[in-house]
């Protein structure tokens, strides 16, 4: 089955650097990817979707400066996370659409996480 | 707009026990996606089921079931004879049903964690 390939799965930074979180659908295109971001004990929250060779789409109150969404070829999707400070430390999931020309068989991938830690 | 409400936010059973994990929405459209994911201690989100709105037939996977009633707005899961390895956050999201090329969003639910004890 498809399947979506999320790097990497646990990064620890200091605060003030950035850290790149690469999602990667390894055996279809993929025009759209979402990123979620989780908070330890809640729900998935939508930060943006990322279509291909244009800008992302940011849901309200996410900073686009800080959030830094590139979606540059189908299979991949980047998320950078740009002077991150240790709010940003969270649990942050993107999932990956799979177009099988119909609606009805659209499905939606999700990569395995990666869990940010900032100190 | 869209919203999924899973009331109950942690379940402990016994193991061999049935369990069913509660979910109401809201949405405005008259045709959407319910889902189910559950998400075990390492993380990923592992797809269950996925239901079309205008298909209101019960479904059963062995031992989970799925009870659609669009009259309660309702998309209940069931889990019977519960094992340890079902212990996990269980997710009940909603998605838009949009013409092809449109981007489609989930909307999840809280999530209900559950505890089966051996």
């Amino acid at each position: 089955g498809a399947v979506v390939s999320q790097h990497p799965s646990r990064v620890i930074c200091k605060s003030g650097t950035s850290v790149k979180i690469e999602c990667r659908s390894l055996d279809f295109q993929a025009t759209t990817m979402f990123w979620y971001r989780q908070f330890p004990k809640q729900s998935l929250m939508l930060m943006a979707t990322s279509n291909e060779g244009s800008k992302a789409t940011y849901e309200q109150g996410v900073e686009k400066d800080k959030f830094l969404i590139n979606h540059a070829s189908l299979t991949l999707s980047t998320l950078t996370v740009t002077s991150a400070h240790p709010e940003d430390s969270s649990f942050y999931i993107c999932s990956a659409r799979a177009n099988t020309g119909t609606a009805s068989n659209e499905k939606l991938f999700f990569g395995s996480g990666t869990q940010l830690s900032v100190l | 707009a869209q919203k999924v409400t899973q009331a109950q936010t942690e379940i402990s059973v016994v193991e061999k026990e049935d369990v069913t994990l509660d979910c109401v929405y809201e949405t405005r459209d008259t045709t959407y996606y319910l889902f189910w994911y559950k998400q075990p201690p390492s993380g990923e989100l592992v797809f269950l089921i996925r239901r079309n709105s205008f298909d209101e037939q019960n479904e059963i996977s062995g031992r989970y079931s799925w009870n659609f009633q669009k009259s309660t707005s309702s998309f209940n899961f069931t889990i019977t004879a519960s094992q340890v390895v079902d212990s996990a956050v269980y997710f009940c999201a909603l998605s838009e049903i949009r013409i092809i090329g449109s981007a489609r969003q989930l909307t999840f639910g809280s999530g209900t964690q559950l505890t089966v004890l051996p």
